[in-house]
């Protein structure tokens, strides 16, 4: 089996910080996710990378950038923290780079902004 | 468009009663179905899916799923609950066509009590 390592576990910000969170996945899959998570709202997709160095938007994805250096790796920035913002950000990866494929999740970062 | 509805917010249920988690979806095309588990602190985990055949799949830990067609559902059901089964759990929609995305509901509190 494989895990996926999120850091940092907690982060907290100031308003209009720039704020960077990393993923590391060694299940060796093709395709990465960034997801936030709001109470209430389910799960909402920033960004994906099928491949190195591939990145493609989501839904979510304005007020932050991604980058896919290695396979193995995925980090999510925000370009400008809102203030009094909190929510979870989820990173998962899957085998594949297209169709129905089951995800696997990190335990996820929990952001709060001052 | 594609949509997800999960009618249950929250679900408090006795140790070792039954549990009956609703999922309505909506899509045109064929559909691809998950149920997804969230423990405290931690990311989601597949409990079990659908992509054709048998409408009832069977999941770990116990749980299985019916999938309706006709009713554009895919419930979700225990026999039995245990304690440890408290968790907040997802119906997710998937298409063929990542382009697409992933679709989550907005997930279902279940508080199983001794």
């Amino acid at each position: 089996g494989g895990i996926i390592t999120q850091t940092p576990k907690f982060l907290i910000g100031q308003e209009g910080q720039k704020l960077t969170l990393k993923c590391q996945q060694n299940f060796n899959h093709d395709t990465m996710y960034w997801y936030r998570q709001d109470s209430g709202k389910g799960l909402r997709l920033i960004y994906y990378s099928i491949t190195e160095n591939d990145l493609q938007k989501g839904d979510l994805s304005e007020g932050y950038d991604a980058s896919r250096e290695k396979k193995s790796s995925f980090s999510l920035t925000v370009t400008s923290a809102q203030k009094n913002e909190m929510a979870v950000f989820l990173c998962a990866s899957s085998a594949g780079t297209g169709g129905p494929e089951t995800l696997y999740f990190g335990s996820g970062t929990r952001l709060t902004v001052l | 468009a594609q949509s997800v509805t999960q009618p249950d917010a929250r679900v408090t249920v006795s140790e070792g009663a039954s549990l009956q988690l609703r999922c309505k979806y909506s899509y045109s095309g064929t559909p691809y179905l998950f149920w997804y588990v969230q423990y405290p602190r931690q990311g989601l985990q597949l409990l079990l899916k659908y992509y054709s055949g048998d409408p009832v799949v069977q999941g770990v830990n116990g749980f299985e799923a019916e999938f309706s067609k006709s009713n554009s559902s895919f419930h979700l059901r225990k026999a039995s609950v245990h304690w440890s089964d408290s968790a907040v759990y997802f119906c997710v929609l998937s298409s063929n066509n990542y382009a697409q995305g992933l679709t989550f509901g907005l997930g279902t509190r279940v508080s199983v009590f001794p």
